[in-house]
């Protein structure tokens, strides 16, 4: 299975940070790659799917980007709700589809 | 309103079975494919398994660790996919999933999971 490694596991940062969480694969994965964020005690919820693709209602702030086996995703000002924990997911080795281990995101 | 909502969660011991229902409301079930994913307690997400559309034959597939034990299927008329679970093991304890797949195998809509939890 194709294994995925974020980093780093726990970020602090300050409301109106610029923040970036990476998002690499064992293997290339072209831009099959989608993240999620997830709040405590709820489901994870689609950001961006296919590396760079904003899905429906998520606030532009949050950009995602890269291709083969580095990912980055961006929060480009840091607002209050964002502060949770965000998992990538690669798409490319279906049906063995497989989640990173998550990047929690503080408040500092 | 577009939605998940799973049910038949709760407290199994070792070895014994649980079938999950997730029903769908606000779209239209039979056209998409549905995934289960879970997450024990503290830790990430974990894909389990896949039922395709009828469309595209029904068929599905299972992660390794849930291969063998746990089948998946669906019930288009009702909008309710189930997760049959048998030979269940303490690591199987985890919030389950129903997750409504885009078409390319990433997650567009989930249900808010149901706690299973497998202790003697």
């Amino acid at each position: 299975d194709i294994q995925m490694t974020q980093s780093p596991s726990s970020l602090s940062a300050s409301v109106g940070d610029r923040v970036t969480i990476t998002c690499r694969a064992s293997q290339s994965i072209s831009s099959y790659l989608n993240w999620y964020q997830q709040k405590p005690g709820k489901a994870p919820k689609l950001l961006i799917y296919a590396a760079s693709s904003l899905q429906s209602g998520v606030p532009s702030r949050f950009s995602g980007s890269g291709s083969g086996t580095d990912f980055t995703l961006t929060i480009s000002s840091l607002q209050p709700e964002d502060f949770a924990t965000y998992y990538c997911q690669q798409s490319y080795s279906t049906p063995r589809i497989t989640f990173g281990q998550g990047t929690r995101l503080e408040i500092k | 309103e577009v939605q998940l909502v799973e049910s038949g969660g709760g407290l199994v011991q070792p070895g014994r079975s649980l079938r999950l229902s997730c029903t769908a409301s606000g779209f239209t079930f039979g056209d998409y494919a549905m995934s289960w994913v879970r997450q024990a307690p503290g830790k990430g997400l974990e894909w389990v398994g896949f039922i395709r559309s009828k469309a595209y034959g029904g068929t599905t597939e299972y992660a390794a660790s849930v291969k063998g034990r746990f089948t998946i299927s669906r019930d288009d008329s009702k909008s309710i996919a189930y997760l049959q679970m048998n030979s269940l093991k303490t690591e199987d304890t985890a919030v389950y999933y129903c997750t409504r797949e885009s078409g390319n195998w990433y997650f567009d809509l989930w249900g808010r999971g149901t706690l299973v939890t497998v202790s003697s």
